[in-house]
């Protein structure tokens, strides 16, 4: 059962505008979120994450958006850059958890 | 400070057989953990160690299992191989697991099980 949802499998950003990539959950037990990056034969790479205490936070270019009544957030990428073509995945825990739910992955590109 | 390093890389084994994965962490980091991707799953998580304990466990068979060694050191053993055993078997570090740590990853171990 995906407790956590990244319903688009890819996106397509021109350099320089935004990039937007959302998360739906289901658990409402989850109270921390997190955006991880991945390259090709690469694991993971953290990013960003959000408590559910915020509704926003910020990382240089990096912004994440966390709606808790609409279970939903987003990461917003400003401007996007040809470096952040990489896979996206959304993850999520209870506060007192040490597994991450994770979702499938958004695959971006970013082309010049 | 060295990444979390996992071997083999890649590794094929046939239906039947058993598998041993390894994983050094970041030094320092006490809590590594063990996911699955699969194309079709994503990343599931199989299990968590702290201090050589076993804190959490994932929804997968008693197949996976695990330890972790005085040192931090983790491995982790397939048994009895299925072929949707497939998958990139990622190994993550924290200091100390749970929320305010974030896990880093190593680049994972490739099994293809023929």
């Amino acid at each position: 059962d995906q407790q956590v949802k990244q319903n688009s499998p890819s996106l397509s950003v021109q350099e320089g505008r935004i990039s937007i990539l959302n998360c739906d959950y289901t658990n409402s037990m989850f109270d921390y979120f997190l955006w991880y990056k991945k390259y090709p034969a690469e694991g993971p790479t953290f990013l960003i994450s959000i408590s559910s205490i915020k509704d926003k936070n910020e990382d240089g270019r990096f912004t994440v958006f966390l709606n808790k009544s609409a279970k939903h957030l987003s990461l917003h990428i400003v401007p996007s850059q040809p470096g952040d073509s990489a896979v996206y995945f959304c993850a999520a825990s209870p506060n007192s958890g040490y597994a991450l739910n994770f979702g499938k992955g958004t695959s971006l590109l970013v082309t010049p | 400070k060295a990444g979390v390093t996992q071997t083999p890389r890649y590794l094929i084994k046939t239906r039947g057989q058993q598998v041993t994965l390894s994983c050094s962490p970041i030094s320092g980091h006490r809590s590594v953990s063990w996911y699955q991707q699969t194309p079709g799953q994503g990343l599931q998580f199989l299990f968590e160690y702290f201090s050589e304990t076993q804190r959490n466990k994932g929804n997968f068979p008693g197949r996976f299992s695990g330890r972790q060694f005085s040192n931090s050191r983790s491995e982790m053993n397939v048994s009895t191989l299925e072929l949707g055993d497939s998958a990139l078997y990622l190994c993550a570090s924290s200091y100390l697991g749970g929320t305010n740590s974030p896990l880093h990853f190593g680049n994972g171990t490739r099994l293809t099980v023929t």
